[in-house]
């Protein structure tokens, strides 16, 4: 199952709302899960099952979606939330990500 | 808290073997129902998906390297370890092992090892 990102890069300042989108060559039902990382560091998970907060890990983040379309929001971002975030999916054995979003400051 | 951390050389020779092993502390590698696996980043890259293993030795491997790939488990040492054979150039990435726990999420991921294909 292929996983399409966009954008593959964005360019926000501190309080925006920003959205990047995931989409899957198939549905995938929920089974969509959301990464954060940071240069030189392993990823963290952010959301699981599209919309699950993983714990300790900030409201301001959300997850939306199902079957092949797929969204996760930072309502208000932070200095700490400039990253690569990467969706993957857990529908198929063949686990696979999508190729990446890169937040960068405005 | 569940801790993992890659060993293992940063350097093979193309037509080599490349050999992981990651340490598991923190908790049991057989309990609950968690997929040890390995995931690698290419330099700049994005992430692709190794492997994994069942503490009882049942393996899944990405098509793309399974006829190169051997993970295999030691539950005595709560280890887990990567050998992938014939590598080249398009094997160096960063691998980093984690946990893929109730065959649904990554929760805990090692540091990363670099290892570099060159001669």
């Amino acid at each position: 199952i292929q996983m399409t990102q966009s954008p593959s890069s964005l360019s926000a300042s501190v309080g925006d709302r920003v959205t990047i989108t995931c989409r899957a060559s198939q549905s995938i039902r929920s089974s969509l899960n959301w990464y954060q990382q940071k240069a030189g560091k392993a990823p963290i998970l952010l959301i699981y099952d599209a919309s699950s907060l993983q714990s300790g890990i900030p409201s301001r983040f959300s997850g939306s979606g199902s079957g092949t379309g797929f969204t996760l929001t930072i309502s208000s971002l932070q200095p700490e939330d400039f990253a690569t975030y990467f969706c993957q999916q857990s529908y198929s054995t063949l686990l696979t990500f999508g190729g990446g979003t890169k937040v960068e400051i405005k | 808290q569940v801790q993992l951390q890659e060993s293992g050389p940063g350097l093979v020779k193309p037509s080599q073997t490349l050999s992981l092993t990651c340490t598991v502390s923190g908790g049991s590698i057989t309990s609950g129902d968690n997929y040890w696996s390995w995931i690698r980043q290419p330099p700049g890259e994005g992430l692709e998906w190794v492997g994994y293993i069942y503490y009882n030795g049942n393996t899944f491997y990405n098509p793309s390297l399974s006829s190169r790939l051997t993970i295999s488990v030691d539950t005595s040492r709560n280890q887990f370890s990567l050998r992938l054979t014939s590598v080249t150039a398009a094997d160096t990435a960063v691998y980093f092992c984690a946990r893929y726990r109730d065959y649904i999420l990554f929760d805990y991921w090692g540091q990363g090892t670099l290892v570099t294909v060159s001669s």
